[in-house]
């Protein structure tokens, strides 16, 4: 079992919907939790930090529960600029364990 | 100011070679790590440097692989006898001190293929 779980998708949908990934993590010492977006043959590039209070940034919102070990992500309002690899990441004194990522296409 | 750079781009070798794959964080920064990244898969953490030392090396798949960061800045991931199996995307990544949450910023990777 990977240390982070992510569903790889694809995600496939409309302009304008929600659309909610789910990240489950085993390390109960993980200290941080971030969400990254990777576009194809690019570089990853943080998209936010999750915290347990929940955080949003447009139409962006983090989730983290840490209890149940798990980070969610929901994108609302979805925009074709949106396609790209989700990556789910905890980060434990340094070291930073990435999921797969889950995959979504927008489309018009 | 300038990103993570990190050279070459593309890297073609034959097996049993070395390479050596240069990573130029973004300059004050702290911490330097590497990741190697397969098609379909996330980042898979190498090593990571505090300064000139290396704080966990725990992700390097065997002997072949080493690191080093003398002067703090500039850090060489190095691939002795490489293997077929050693192709993937290099990515290197920076942050300001490596100490809690903090963002990390990702150079574009060195594409290597063992031919």
């Amino acid at each position: 079992r990977k240390e982070v779980e992510q569903d790889p998708g694809p995600f496939n949908v409309p302009e304008g919907a929600t659309v909610a990934f789910n990240c489950t993590y085993s390390n109960s010492a993980s200290q941080s939790f971030f969400w990254y977006r990777q576009d194809c043959r690019k570089e990853p590039k943080l998209l936010m930090s999750v915290y347990s209070s929940g955080n949003e940034d447009g139409r962006f919102t983090a989730q983290l529960n840490r209890a149940s070990q798990y980070i969610s992500l929901l994108i609302r309002d979805s925009k074709l600029s949106d396609s790209a690899t989700y990556l789910c990441v905890n980060t434990n004194a340094g070291k930073s364990t990435f999921g797969d990522g889950t995959t979504l296409t927008v489309k018009p | 100011g300038a990103g993570v750079s990190q050279t070459p781009s593309n890297k073609v070798t034959e097996k049993g070679k070395y390479v050596e794959l240069r990573c130029d964080p973004i300059s004050g920064h702290t911490a330097l790590y590497w990741y190697r990244q397969s098609l379909g898969q996330g980042p898979e953490f190498l090593i990571y440097f505090q300064g000139t030392g290396a704080a966990d090396d725990s992700g390097l798949p065997n002997d072949r692989f080493f690191a080093v960061r003398p002067e703090g800045s500039v850090s060489t991931l190095k691939i002795q006898r490489t293997e077929r199996g050693d192709s993937a995307v290099y990515l290197c990544a920076s942050s300001a001190s490596g100490f809690g949450g903090e963002t990390q910023y990702f150079g574009p990777g060195t594409r290597l293929l063992v031919l």
